[in-house]
């Protein structure tokens, strides 16, 4: 199956910064990459994805970039606000029944 | 629409009890997902259904889980008897297609 790794664990950075976050996958068949954003005592929220036809994508602040050859995906956010702060999930996988997620990202703004 | 909706958000019960976990889904999604999250093993899928119809149940831990669906608008999670590495967050998701997801606020269970 699947096997999706996420890294860094933990991140800081300045308010207005930039943060990545950076996933490898192993299955080269998978074709679906959404990230999450988790914030405390809710539900994980999809805030971006990327479908393997698409090497970036960007939503304001917000980016995605795909290496199929490479089977990495990341997480680009830019311009860093407090309400950013929360654990993001990568995940990948053929579609929403067969989703692998990484282990997670706590992202931390500093003011 | 209000969303996901999950009961209880927090239970608290004792090793051999039965836990019952309710869910319902935003009216007109056709898929329901349940997810387990620990900080040992992430976030990992249960359970999914297809137009209340189970499709695929690998990855339930043990036939002490089940999942039921009984019509389009709930779907419940059941322990039993409950164990003390049961003890998670516990998340319904529903979907109107094949890929986006939309989470509940999942319910925190702990086994004593």
């Amino acid at each position: 199956g699947e096997n999706v790794e996420q890294h860094p664990s933990t991140l800081s950075v300045q308010e207005g910064d930039s943060a990545v976050i950076k996933c490898t996958y192993s299955d080269s068949a998978s074709n679906y990459f959404p990230w999450y954003k988790q914030e405390l005592g809710k539900g994980p929220q999809l805030i971006i994805d990327i479908r393997s036809n698409v090497g970036e994508k960007k939503d304001q602040r917000i980016a995605v970039t795909l290496n199929k050859t490479a089977k990495h995906f990341s997480l680009h956010i830019t311009e860093t606000q407090p309400e950013d702060s929360a654990v993001y999930f990568c995940a990948a996988g053929l579609g929403a029944n067969n989703l692998f997620f990484g282990t997670g990202t706590r992202l931390t703004v500093i003011p | 629409d209000a969303g996901v909706i999950q009961s209880p958000r927090h239970e608290v019960t004792e090793m051999g009890q039965e836990v019952t976990l309710r869910c319902k889904p935003i009216s007109g999604h056709d898929y329901l997902f349940w997810y387990r999250q620990t900080m040992m093993r992430g976030l990992e899928l249960l359970i999914y259904f297809n137009n209340n119809v189970p499709i695929d149940d690998s990855g339930m831990p043990e036939d002490r889980f089940s999942a039921k669906m009984p019509n389009a608008s709930f779907s419940t999670l059941k322990i039993q008897p409950s164990e003390p590495r049961d003890s998670a967050v516990y998340f319904c998701a529903s979907s109107p297609s094949y890929n986006e997801q939309f989470f509940g606020p999942g319910t925190r269970l702990t086994v004593l």
